[in-house]
């Protein structure tokens, strides 16, 4: 059982276009990560996201957090070849910093 | 600074046999994880030390998964022996236990070795 539900799971689209990607979760976080992962690489942390409602942006990168500190969202304004990858959401849960991950969303961005 | 060093990047092996994983985290990283993503599937934590000691090793497999991190710098994961089901990639993560907690929080990836289980 995933503990954190990512959807779409891919996602192909257009140069131009807009997205969002969702990363659901019946459990509570204190914290919750997004990272990208390129083929052949390990992930890169993008955000770190840790008041319920909280909203974060990384250029045409936006990223929110629930009230309730159990989903999360992130969407691309005019999706670029460049953010083609595999985008992973991670929960912290307790002390010791520990991160459940979710299945995440594979992203093909076309020209 | 100098990231996550892993190595082999790439690994074939045949059921049944034996494979060691190297890693050697960021200069003064007190905690070292390792984990396991399937394709197609998120990152699987394995077993996470700080220093040299294990924090948690709950979802290691122990009849045949082993690692240590004898002097809390580098580590080694190995797999004896080998199933089918191992066929992942083998990730290895550091983060820090010094500066803000939104820092200690921050896991830096190597960029892991694809192991393949004939």
């Amino acid at each position: 059982t995933q503990l954190l539900e990512q959807s779409p799971q891919f996602l192909s689209i257009q140069e131009g276009e807009n997205l969002t990607v969702y990363c659901n979760s019946s459990s509570v976080f204190s914290s919750l990560q997004w990272y990208r992962q390129e083929p052949g690489e390990g992930p890169v942390l993008l955000v770190t996201v840790v008041t319920g409602g909280e909203v974060k942006k990384l250029k045409r990168l936006t990223f929110q957090f629930g009230d309730a500190r159990k989903d999360s969202s992130l969407h691309i304004t005019a999706a670029q070849p460049g953010d083609t990858g595999l985008y992973l959401c991670a929960g912290a849960r307790g002390y010791g910093n520990k991160l459940v991950f979710g299945a995440g969303t594979i992203l093909r961005v076309k020209s | 600074e100098a990231g996550v060093a892993q190595s082999p990047r790439y690994k074939i092996i045949e059921k049944r046999q034996s494979v060691a994983f190297w890693c050697n985290p960021i200069s003064g990283h007190a905690t070292l994880y390792w984990y396991q993503q399937i394709l197609g599937q998120g990152p699987k934590l394995l077993i996470q030390f700080q220093n040299n000691g294990v924090v948690d090793d709950s979802q290691l497999p122990k009849d045949r998964f082993s690692a240590e991190r004898l002097k809390g710098v580098d580590s080694t994961l190995k797999i004896q022996p080998a199933k089918l089901e191992d066929s992942a990639v083998y990730l290895c993560a550091s983060s820090s236990t010094s500066g803000r907690w939104l820092a200690k929080n921050i896991q830096y990836f190597g960029a892991g070795t694809r192991l393949s289980v004939l």
